[in-house]
């Protein structure tokens, strides 16, 4: 079945950039109807949508993190990847990367099958 | 801030119902899809659309949706169903937003 799996850096050093890969096996990063997105979980707080990307690379992000955020993609790697710069200590957090399902006519848009996250503590 | 609100905490007594709620204005364009997550662990989608369970989710588990408000709810809660519960869906601009979580705790 199909699978994701987050891998970088676990420690990021205030002011630099983040930089996260999602290897997807199992299945084609280029099947229609699914975009691949990433969301991030501050320890003990709650969830944070980052940004997407479809297989064409046409991405959308939270406008929040716009600014510091690019999400790109790699088919004949099956992988994306995550940037995000001038990280400080709020950018702590596990990042998860995810399917995202869309299917505009019937409504359909969730986060159906993630990975197992990786924690990333930006610290000097 | 988040643009869908959930109430912070919920308990259920063993085997009893349980309704977990998600406000926001967008939720009368969009529906709400909802994540149990316990910890240490990556959420699991275990409602979508208008009210469909991925394979592997048990049937105590439905969604519906009224105005501006999303529902989840289990019907006879286990003590596997103490988790976290988080609601996902778009804000008024369009933009992908979580609600806050709900902490659901099984007496």
């Amino acid at each position: 079945q199909l699978q994701l799996q987050e891998s970088g850096p676990g420690l990021v050093k205030p002011s630099e950039t983040l930089s996260l890969t999602c290897t997807v096996s199992g299945g084609s990063i280029s099947s229609s109807s699914y975009y691949w997105g990433w969301i991030r979980q501050p320890p003990g707080k709650g969830l944070e949508w980052i940004g997407s990307i479809y297989y064409s690379g046409s991405t959308y992000y939270n406008p929040s993190l716009k600014s510091r955020v690019t999400i790109s993609v790699d088919t004949s790697k099956n992988q994306f990847s995550l940037k995000l710069s001038s990280v400080t200590a709020a950018d702590t957090a596990v990042y998860y990367c995810a399917r995202h399902w869309i299917v505009v006519v019937i409504k359909i848009d969730a986060f159906d099958i993630w990975g197992q996250g990786t924690m990333v503590t930006v610290s000097s | 801030s988040s643009e869908l609100t959930q109430d912070p905490a919920v308990s259920v007594a063993l085997g009893q119902t349980v309704r977990i709620t998600c406000q926001g204005d967008s939720l009368r364009s969009y529906y709400a899809s909802w994540y149990q997550q316990k910890p240490g662990q990556a959420p699991v989608l275990v409602i979508y659309g208008k009210n469909n369970r991925p394979s592997g989710i048990p049937d105590r588990f439905s969604g519906s949706s009224s105005g501006n408000t999303a529902s989840l709810t289990i019907t006879g809660a286990q003590a596997e169903d103490e988790a976290d519960y988080y609601c996902n869906s778009r804000d008024s601009s369009g933009n992908l937003v979580f609600g806050g979580g709900t902490k659901l705790t099984v007496l």
